[in-house]
């Protein structure tokens, strides 16, 4: 069975410094793998998606994960954090069924303080 | 804009009303999902339509039907609510063929149960 772990509900940094987000999965097949971000009141975005492809990928507003299959991981990074990035970040996984399922995390709400 | 319209966006409604989500799709997929969002936790997957074929019930209480006319068009019926019902329901679409691509999600409706 397919799962993700999102490690922290709750990360606060301060603008311009570095964003870790942390996210852990468990699949029986080759995943695909997003990041996906919430704004209050507002519906999902996605960031990026790794599928099989590169295993550092790069997403929008600077945003980057790395898929590190000994480790079973897929961290969301920005080495500077702007205001605008306070959010809901969720880590999601779909299986390779391809029945266009995802499986979402609990999600991580980033507080960025000036 | 996501290409994905839901309307409405909030909606207050009693326990003995029936009413209607809608969602649109614009971008040419071929599966449509409703999910529910409420505080504090998870995404529930409730209802995946792949080719307007319901393929996936993830045991939703039968006060919530939903239908899918065609590729672009999703609806979800409610009737006879709880006040535990009351969230944000998000729609989303994707095309699911070869390869896994991502989902689009809607901006949602926000439903309170009253």
């Amino acid at each position: 069975a397919q799962s993700v772990t999102q490690l922290d509900s709750h990360v606060s940094v301060s603008e311009g410094t570095p964003v870790l987000l942390r996210c852990n999965y468990s699949s029986s097949y080759s995943p695909s793998l997003f990041w996906y971000v919430q704004h209050p009141n507002k519906g999902l975005q996605l960031l990026l998606k790794y599928t099989s492809a590169a295993t550092l990928v790069k997403g929008i507003n600077g945003f980057e994960a790395e898929f590190k299959k000994s480790e079973t991981s897929f961290h969301l990074t920005k080495p500077s954090a702007h205001m605008s990035d306070a959010a809901e970040y969720f880590c999601v996984v779909t299986p390779s069924s391809n029945t266009g399922k995802l499986i979402f995390g609990q999600g991580t709400t980033l507080q960025v303080k000036p | 804009e996501t290409g994905v319209t839901q309307t409405p966006r909030h909606l207050v409604m009693g326990m003995t009303n029936k009413k209607s989500l809608k969602c649109e799709q614009h971008l040419g997929h071929n599966a449509m999902y409703w999910y529910k969002q409420s505080a504090k936790k998870p995404l529930e997957l409730m209802f995946v339509y792949s080719l307007e074929e319901r393929v996936e019930n993830n045991s939703v209480p039968s006060r919530f039907s939903p239908e899918c006319p065609n590729s672009s068009h999703l609806f979800l019926h409610l009737h006879t609510l709880q006040p535990e019902d009351s969230a944000l329901y998000l729609c989303a679409s994707s095309q699911v063929a070869g390869t896994t691509t991502e989902a689009f999600f809607g901006q949602g409706t926000r439903l309170t149960v009253v």
